[in-house]
């Protein structure tokens, strides 16, 4: 009964490979999310999408790219991954834009 | 950036103390914040949210406390347990309104 589920948990990948991040949250939530977790813990948001539509592109190079197939789903691809692409990758969502967010347990990219 | 800022990045209590967690927003525009706690491979969990019109709330063992004159936001944990360690984040409402910006983190170490 995950709320926010996202796959893979773990990946381990070569510079120059692209690679995918599936999400999916069953709450009936409106608006998702990604959010990038650097090593030191810090959260940013990449990007939000609201009923299939991209809300918010922060700054995020155009090697990312999301794809929203429908409002529970919100997918992540990733092409010619870069050594500082490493990190842990969070999908969430909320009912509405603002509100409270709901993370996903997260996705851990190593790029070796 | 980082518009959300905590100044303690660690503390370590004794369990069974009282912790308090502070955090400084920048976003005077902001009607919401939300506490999260991240334990150790996880992602962010929802403790405690306020919003604006509010100064205090309280929850199972923990406190909110919003004082928008100087934009400081406090959490306190009553009776800190081992199961408390984790990284704290304040988070506020963005600029625009449509999205949740989230502080540096403060770990919180609990000695038995």
């Amino acid at each position: 009964d995950t709320a926010v589920s996202q796959t893979p948990k773990y990946l381990v990948t070569q510079m120059g490979n692209d690679k995918s991040i599936k999400c999916e949250q069953n709450l009936g939530h409106d608006t998702m999310y990604w959010y990038k977790q650097d090593s030191k813990k810090f959260l940013k948001i990449m990007f939000s999408y609201n009923n299939k539509e991209l809300i918010i592109n922060e700054t995020v190079p155009n090697r990312f790219s999301p794809k929203s197939p429908d409002k529970a789903h919100l997918n992540l691809h990733i092409n010619s991954l870069e050594l500082g692409d490493s990190a842990v990758y969070f999908c969430a969502s909320s009912q509405i834009e603002g509100g409270t967010i709901y993370f996903g347990e997260g996705s851990w990219l190593t790029v070796v | 950036g980082e518009s959300v800022g905590l100044h303690l990045p660690t503390l370590s209590v004794q369990e069974g103390d009282n912790s308090i967690i502070n955090c400084a927003y920048s976003n005077s525009a902001s009607d919401y914040f939300i506490w999260y706690k991240q334990e150790s491979g996880k992602g962010p969990q929802f403790i405690i949210d306020i919003r604006s019109n509010m100064d205090k709330r309280q929850g199972q063992r923990v406190t909110v406390l919003l004082n928008k004159t100087v934009k400081h936001l406090s959490l306190q944990i009553a009776a800190t347990q081992p199961g408390d360690s984790a990284v704290y984040f304040c988070a506020e409402k963005g600029n625009r309104g449509n999205d949740m910006r989230f502080g540096a983190g403060t770990r919180l170490t609990v000695k038995p």
